[in-house]
């Protein structure tokens, strides 16, 4: 099974500072690259996210970078705030007609005040 | 313009009964996937369906589970004779495949929790 690695498991960060949370995936077979942020209790909610024939991609303090030769992509968020603390996960879409999210292990997020 | 809907929010089952998860997508929408998070996990993909159709089931245990995604109504996932591992939170997404854009983003509901006793 395709596997999407995530790290760092969790991570705190203080407030105006910068968060930065990388994955890597396996194979090619992969076209589209979203990040998602879930509060308890909630579902996943779409924050920002990066076609392969892109290098970057900023919305606001979001930011991917995307590295198809190394496999790897990384989310960034500039000026941490604490109402930024949740889980983020990242994952691949695959390409063809499965269309199925493989999602990392998440990032606990925690910004201080 | 309502987001994904799924009901019940939390359900409770004895080990041995059957489970019943709904979800209604996004209006619009008729593509319909369904993932389970375990405690402390990421999301593992369980079925993909469009209306009356079962497109990819490869993350769905061959046993006891089954989802349907009829042409009127809300998909259905279906949990026969639930084991305590079953518990979990289950959430449904849905999507609109733009043709020849390359991306289909997948919206999610807030999930269904389910405890088995």
């Amino acid at each position: 099974q395709q596997q999407v690695k995530q790290s760092p498991q969790s991570l705190i960060v203080q407030k105006g500072g910068i968060s930065i949370i990388n994955c890597a995936y396996e194979n090619t077979a992969f076209d589209y690259f979203p990040w998602y942020q879930q509060f308890p209790g909630k579902g996943p909610a779409l924050l920002i996210a990066i076609r392969p024939d892109v290098s970057e991609k900023k919305e606001g303090r979001f930011t991917i970078s995307f590295n198809k030769s190394a496999k790897q992509f990384s989310l960034h968020i500039m000026d941490s705030q604490p109402g930024d603390s949740a889980t983020y996960f990242c994952a691949t879409l695959s390409s063809g007609s499965a269309r199925q999210l493989t999602f990392g292990s998440g990032t606990q997020l925690t910004v201080l005040p | 313009n309502a987001g994904v809907m799924q009901n019940p929010r939390h359900l409770v089952r004895r080990r041995g009964q059957e489970a019943r998860l709904r979800c209604s997508p996004m209006k619009g929408h008729s593509h319909v996937y369904w993932y389970r998070q375990l405690p402390e996990e990421g999301l593992k993909f369980m079925v993909y369906l469009q209306k009356e159709n079962i497109i990819d089931e490869s993350g769905m245990p061959k046993e006891r589970f089954s989802a349907e995604f009829p042409k009127e109504g809300p998909s259905i996932l279906r949990i026969q004779q639930v084991v305590r591992g079953d518990s979990a939170a289950y959430f449904c997404a849905s999507s609109h495949i733009l043709i020849g854009s390359g991306t289909d983003t997948q919206y999610f509901g807030p999930g269904t929790r389910l405890t088995v006793l």
